[in-house]
């Protein structure tokens, strides 16, 4: 099966500019995450849905990011304005939303330098 | 927070058994204990999970001690495309439907020495 589609794969911006990030989950996965991996460190959770619920933003910095899935299908997060620390990598996850203790299937991502 | 604790990295023969070590003293009886890794330039890949047996598949075999403090992956016969960084997570029970995040830590960093 097709997995967890990313792109663009690598975006450099300047401080202050804007950019975003496009996920395609894998089909019929109602669970759609975002993680934010800084260099050195694990993934950090930034934003939950199910299906085009938001479950958990709890991490999420709301006064520059925002995180849409409309129709319950694919997402994109989006940076405005972008600061030099959050260069990273950005990682859409999905699981089927089923029930618990599900695996998560993660894409690889798009890595972020903002200069 | 991460709730388990694992060395920062570690080295292993090419052919060998890897054993992971991971501490979680704090487990709650109904957590599980889940293994993902990390090749360079790709997302997290699901290993494998258990709550109080051992469990083995096709990639690994997860051992947890009879109180549920520590655990160790073992990768039976290491190959360099192993060398990885590995996240032995602690899973929050689900609190809502659909509610599966993961929290990882920083993992160990398994180099497969050829």
């Amino acid at each position: 099966e097709a997995g967890v589609a990313q792109s663009p794969r690598y975006k450099i911006i300047e401080k202050r500019q804007s950019v975003a990030f496009w996920c395609n989950p894998i089909s019929g996965h109602a669970t759609l995450y975002w993680y934010q991996q800084i260099l050195g460190q694990g993934p950090k959770l930034l934003i939950q849905f199910q299906n085009n619920g938001v479950v958990d933003d709890s991490q999420l910095p709301k006064d520059r990011f925002s995180a849409e899935r409309l129709k319950g299908v694919d997402s994109t997060l989006k940076i405005q304005p972008a600061k030099l620390e959050d260069s990273a990598v950005y990682l859409c996850a999905s699981s089927l939303g089923q029930g618990r203790y599900e695996k998560l299937f993660f894409g690889s991502g798009t890595q972020l330098s903002v200069l | 927070d991460a709730k388990t604790t694992q060395p920062p990295s570690m080295d292993c023969a090419e052919g060998r058994a890897a054993n992971l070590p991971c501490n979680h003293s704090t487990i709650s009886g109904n957590e599980y204990v889940y293994w993902y890794r990390q090749i360079h330039s790709q997302g997290p890949q699901y290993i494998i999970h258990g709550l109080k047996n051992n469990e083995t598949n096709e990639m690994a075999s997860l051992i947890i001690t009879e109180d549920r403090k520590s655990s160790t992956l073992i990768l039976p016969h290491a190959t360099l495309r192993d060398t990885a960084v590995y996240y032995c997570i602690v899973r929050d029970p689900p609190s809502n439907f659909g509610n599966e995040k993961l929290t990882f830590g920083t993992g160990t960093r398994l180099t497969i020495i050829p």
